[in-house]
């Protein structure tokens, strides 16, 4: 079955430091892989997203790129923001599953 | 427009009560999921409704969960007999497609926070 494994958190980072948070995944077929952000006392929202092979999804200064020869799908940012912390979350999704599966989530802690 | 909407925010109650969840989708969107998040963990999922299909239903923990949509449109989780266990944040989330394009991007509401004491 299909899965995704996120770095444990919490990531604890001081502000403008480079931020990476890995994400690596088992699937079958081609997956659409997702970042999704979770604000304090919010829900999730899409961060990000790639539906194939070697695209790079962007946003807000984050990005990953689709890398199906070591299927990951790492997430970074050149310079995080106290406004930055937040837990993420990887995900994939299947063509023909209308159940996506999600990563255990990493928090992500930007100190002043 | 509206963002997807979920009811109440918070909800504390006592052990063996049931609550109700609501849940009201983006406009038009035909797929809604419920998952349930607990402390520290991922995404549980709970159960998948499209269209005027059958609900998926596999998720659901126990008989004590259950849940409808009326109309294609809004749902209600309902948690029966409540224990300390389903203690978590319950999330609902929206999709405009049918939900198995694996490009489907889910909306996601901002949770109800269920304390069963």
């Amino acid at each position: 079955g299909n899965s995704v494994t996120q770095m444990e958190g919490p990531v604890t980072l001081s502000e403008e430091a480079f931020l990476t948070i890995n994400c690596t995944y088992t699937a079958t077929g081609y997956p659409s892989l997702f970042w999704y952000v979770q604000y304090p006392g919010e829900g999730l929202q899409l961060l990000l997203k790639a539906t194939k092979a070697d695209d790079k999804g962007s946003n807000k200064g984050f990005e990953a790129t689709y890398r199906k020869e070591t299927t990951s799908f790492h997430l970074e940012k050149g310079s995080v923001q106290v406004s930055d912390s937040a837990v993420y979350f990887c995900a994939l999704k299947s063509g023909g599953s209308y159940i996506p599966t999600f990563g255990r989530g990493t928090s992500l802690i930007v100190h002043p | 427009g509206a963002g997807v909407s979920q009811s109440p925010s918070n909800k504390v109650t006592e052990k063996g009560k049931d609550v109700e969840l609501r849940c009201d989708p983006i406009s038009g969107h035909t797929a809604l999921y419920w998952y349930r998040q607990s402390l520290g963990q991922g995404l549980e999922f709970l159960i998948y409704f499209q269209g005027n299909s059958a609900p998926d239903k596999s998720g659901l923990p126990s008989d004590r969960f259950s849940a409808e949509r009326t109309g294609g449109s809004v749902s209600t989780l309902t948690i029966q007999r409540t224990q300390q266990e389903d203690s978590a944040v319950y999330l609902c989330a929206s999709s405009s497609a049918s939900g198995t394009s694996g490009r489907d991007t889910q909306y996601f509401g901002p949770g109800t926070r269920l304390t069963v004491l």
